[in-house]
């Protein structure tokens, strides 16, 4: 079945460092989501991205999705102790908009 | 706005008993719902999507005689976890899509943590 595969599954970083993200689906996705999920907590929306080599920016955040339309990435410039939680990405099959499949989410612990 | 609630938010049963979780869109209407279950550290699972008025579609290896899922309004889904057993045991999110708002995006209730004793 339809796979989205993120990396790395865990990453340490101290403050002030840049983190990211990456995401791979096995087929072409009509549209990718990222979510952030704080410990104990439930998944936020942060994005989504539609077009081909789409890259959105959110203040310390860059989100890309490639041009193929299989891949994405998320930048986090300078993390800061806030940011950390599991980041998700999310994958529509392409053809339907409706349901998201989930990569295995990258957990992100930020060291002052 | 686009708040989702679940109900219970934790719940503790015996092995062989069924439970009834709710997910309630509260400030828009949600023709779809998703149900999706999550282990520790883990990624979300898809189980289900739930259309109102009509019968959920169940993902690959999900049994829907185990897993109930009704969708009578659009504000209120439920999923009942039929004659639960320990391997039940999990965190269970629901989410909604706002078609009023023409996007994709997902909201996402707080979860309800079943633990099957």
């Amino acid at each position: 079945g339809q796979q989205v595969m993120q990396i790395p599954q865990y990453q340490h970083v101290q403050e002030g460092e840049d983190f990211t993200t990456y995401c791979n689906s096995s087929t072409t996705l009509s549209n990718i989501q990222w979510y952030k999920q704080r410990p104990g907590g439930h998944p936020v929306f942060l994005i989504q991205l539609v077009k081909s080599g789409e890259v959105k920016k959110q203040k310390r955040l860059t989100f890309q999705f490639g041009e193929a339309k299989k891949n994405s990435s998320l930048h986090i410039t300078a993390t800061q102790t806030t940011d950390v939680g599991t980041y998700f990405c999310a994958g529509s099959p392409s053809g339907g908009y409706n349901k998201l499949i989930f990569g295995a989410g990258t957990r992100l612990a930020v060291h002052p | 706005g686009a708040v989702v609630s679940q109900h219970p938010s934790w719940v503790i049963c015996k092995s062989g008993t069924s439970v009834k979780i709710e997910c309630r869109s509260l400030d828009f209407q949600a023709t779809t719902m998703f149900w999706y279950r999550q282990f520790p550290k883990q990624s979300l699972m898809l189980m289900a999507t739930s259309n109102e008025g009509s019968k959920a579609t169940y993902e690959q290896g999900v049994e829907k005689d185990k897993f109930l899922i009704n969708h009578a309004s659009l504000t209120l889904s439920t999923l009942t976890v039929t004659s639960a057993h320990p391997e039940d045991s999990s965190f269970y999110i629901c989410s909604a899509r706002d078609v009023g708002r023409g996007y994709n995006e997902q909201f996402f209730g707080p979860g309800t943590r079943l633990t099957v004793l």
